[in-house]
């Protein structure tokens, strides 16, 4: 069935390194695939988003690329910093707009 | 974006008891969703409220223990019924497919819940 598979955490990094978050999912057709961040205490927040394949959604210097071949929408940034402690849900629409979460990936960057 | 509150942003209630989560949202919307996120798990649907009909609820989730009410376009509640500690979760509303945020959805800031 339809569904998101996103890398296990917790993830830990230190201040400026290099993040990747890996989501892939299945789906018949090409859903919008999304990145949600929900940073302590708060709601879930969007973060990027793509429609279609080869779109590559940005913010905030995070990037992530719908690619069609390899059903991925992996999320990087080039330099973490402390602020960018949270978690990161990948998630995929369908015609309903009803939304299929991943598992979320808890990041902590540490000074 | 819309702007979507939730009341109450907290609770800690009895066993036994309910609680009804309200939803609003700044502009009219298509659809409108409550989740839940239990204590360090990604996010269920529990069902999708429908304006002027009776909601749409997912497997595992039934209308007696979560009614639902969806009177107009920027409003809904979610009723959590007889609870249990294991109803102990943050529910979130969200709001889609208006024409600007059409395939997209919205969060409100969700409700902690705490069951004794």
């Amino acid at each position: 069935g339809d569904s998101v598979t996103q890398m296990e955490g917790p993830v830990t990094l230190s201040e400026e390194a290099f993040l990747t978050i890996n989501c892939t999912y299945t789906a018949t057709g090409y859903p919008s695939l999304f990145w949600y961040v929900q940073y302590p205490g708060e709601g879930l927040q969007l973060l990027l988003k793509a429609t279609k394949a080869d779109d590559k959604g940005s913010n905030k210097g995070f990037e992530a690329t719908y690619r069609k071949e390899t059903t991925s929408f992996h999320l990087e940034k080039g330099s973490v910093q402390v602020s960018d402690s949270a978690v990161y849900f990948c998630a995929r629409g369908n015609t309903g707009n009803q939304f299929y979460f991943g598992t979320g990936t808890s990041l902590t960057v540490i000074p | 974006s819309a702007v979507i509150s939730q009341k109450p942003s907290r609770d800690i209630c009895q066993r036994g008891t309910s609680l009804t989560i309200q939803c609003q949202v700044d502009s009219q919307v298509t659809m409108m969703f409550w989740y839940r996120q239990q204590p360090g798990q990604s996010l269920t649907l529990i069902a999708t409220a429908n304006q002027g009909s009776e909601a749409t609820y997912e497997s595992g989730f039934v209308i007696d223990k979560f009614p639902i009410s969806r009177p107009n376009l920027t409003f809904s509640t979610l009723t959590v019924s007889n609870m249990s500690p294991e109803d102990s979760s943050i529910y979130l509303c969200s709001v889609s497919g208006t024409t600007r945020l059409y395939n997209e959805q919205f969060f409100g800031p969700g409700t902690r819940l705490t069951v004794l």
